[in-house]
């Protein structure tokens, strides 16, 4: 139990566009999920926090106009890069919040960004 | 920032324990004890966590000093594809993990 799914795994696409990435949690409902950015090298960045049927709160620095959150149900969250640029390039992994197991958190296995 | 401290790189050698060491002086007395690991390319896999109790399950044991302000993740028989980054963290419960940097285990034959 407690698995978590990203849609795509991975994505090309040309600057300028937007990518919508997809988070589900498949066997539990998660009320609160999360989202993190990696770049090569580097540890994992929080970007920001999405609660189902509320605004996401983000991150110092985190930009949310360009990144569009939208956590529609207790199983789905979505990200949005906006108008895609050749530096938003980057591994970006969602975690889920499993209340009834003591609140660990499960991540999904991130999706590949390549803006070209 | 991250507000644990771990050693960067550990080695360790195929079926023996591996011991990796966390320091979390910060830690309130409600804040829990997480241990995630990340094999490359690959989203953080949930290990173990704890509150004041030594834990354990089928991947791990979780030792925690009685001050808490450090901890010891073991794998009793280290293998070859536990070759990972290790992240210690603590958080309250319900919020977002903050991860530092971690510590490189390398397990080698």
């Amino acid at each position: 139990g407690a698995v978590v799914s990203q849609h795509p795994s991975w994505v090309i696409c040309k600057s300028g566009t937007s990518v919508k990435i997809e988070c589900r949690s498949l066997d539990f409902q998660a009320t609160t999920m999360f989202w993190y950015r990696q770049f090569p090298k580097q540890s994992l960045m929080l970007m920001a926090t999405s609660n189902e049927g509320s605004k996401a709160t983000y991150e110092q620095g985190v930009e949310k106009d360009k990144f569009l959150i939208n956590h529609a149900s207790l199983t789905l969250s979505t990200l949005t890069v906006t108008s895609a640029h050749p530096e938003d390039s980057s591994f970006y992994i969602c975690s889920a919040l499993q209340g009834l197991r003591g609140n660990e958190q499960f991540f999904g296995p991130g999706t590949r960004l390549t803006v070209l | 920032d991250a507000k644990t401290t771990q050693p960067p790189s550990m080695d360790c050698a195929e079926g023996r324990a591996a011991n990796l060491p966390c320091n979390h002086s910060t830690i309130s007395g409600n804040e829990y004890v997480y241990w995630y690991r990340q094999i490359h390319s690959q989203g953080p896999q949930y290990i173990i966590h704890g509150l004041k109790n030594n834990e354990t399950n089928e991947m791990a044991s979780l030792i925690i000093t009685e001050d808490r302000k450090s901890s010891t993740l073991i794998l009793p028989h280290a293998m070859l594809r536990d070759t990972a980054v290790y992240y210690c963290m603590f958080n309250q419960a319900g919020t977002a993990l903050i991860f530092g940097k971690g510590t490189t285990l390398s397990v080698s034959s």
